[in-house]
């Protein structure tokens, strides 16, 4: 059981450039979400879902897109990145959003340079 | 608004004594706290959560406590380890804008000498 996969597990990108961050879960849990977490701060949401086919919006989702076509993906998209968007982004998953459960697991992360 | 305060920033310790990371909440409505473990270049990794319906728990040589009256909730660990090093992240769990969000704190980074 892999429980939650991430990649690439780095990426150095030129600003202006297009990137997806791709996350599978195994695990069969309802709820995904894609964190950041910079230099010296905790994570911040950049969006969520709550079960396949609905997403939303987290606390800096500004730059970002995501899509929910299955329970087990949950890709994070940068249209036109920007060096701000350099960061360590996790992805997470727990059984459900709105009621217990709401352990999160976390994913092994993705380092992302922009320059 | 919402959001957790976590302090101490840095801790550092002798092996074998205990350390204390308090956290405090802004959301009395919230019900869930866990703690995260993370190494460095690692993924953060729940150690350790508590539900508002008690007001302790412990595994091992951790224990976590929750005053609601206060809005406050705390790590302890005993007998630390230099395995023990790490930085560790509260949070609380809020109700906003039609979900449950998991607020972090900002972060203690242990250090425990050997």
């Amino acid at each position: 059981i892999a429980g939650i996969t991430q990649a690439p597990t780095s990426q150095i990108l030129a600003a202006g450039r297009r990137m997806t961050l791709r996350c599978t879960q195994d695990m069969r849990h309802n709820a995904m979400y894609w964190y950041r977490q910079d230099l010296g701060l905790g994570l911040r949401l950049i969006h969520y879902s709550n079960t396949a086919g609905t997403t939303g919006k987290g606390e800096v989702p500004d730059g970002y897109s995501v899509s929910r076509a299955n329970t087990d993906d949950f890709p994070l998209t940068l249209a036109s990145a920007v060096p701000s968007q350099t960061s360590v982004y996790f992805c997470a998953s727990s059984a459900a959003l709105t009621y217990s459960p709401y352990e999160q697991y976390f994913g092994p992360g993705t380092r992302l340079t922009v320059t | 608004g919402e959001n957790v305060e976590q302090h101490p920033s840095t801790l550092s310790v002798q092996e074998g004594d205990s350390a204390v990371i308090k956290c405090t909440y802004s959301d009395s409505a919230s019900n869930y706290f866990p703690w995260y473990k993370q190494e460095l270049g690692k993924r953060p990794q729940l150690i350790i959560d508590i539900r508002s319906n008690v007001g302790e728990k412990k595994d091992q040589r951790i224990a976590v406590t929750l005053n609601k009256t206060a809005k406050h909730f705390s790590l302890h660990i005993t007998e630390t380890q230099p395995e023990d090093s790490a930085v560790y992240f509260c949070a609380a769990i809020m109700f906003s804008g039609g979900y449950n969000k998991l607020i972090f704190g900002a972060g203690t980074r242990l250090a425990v000498h050997p």
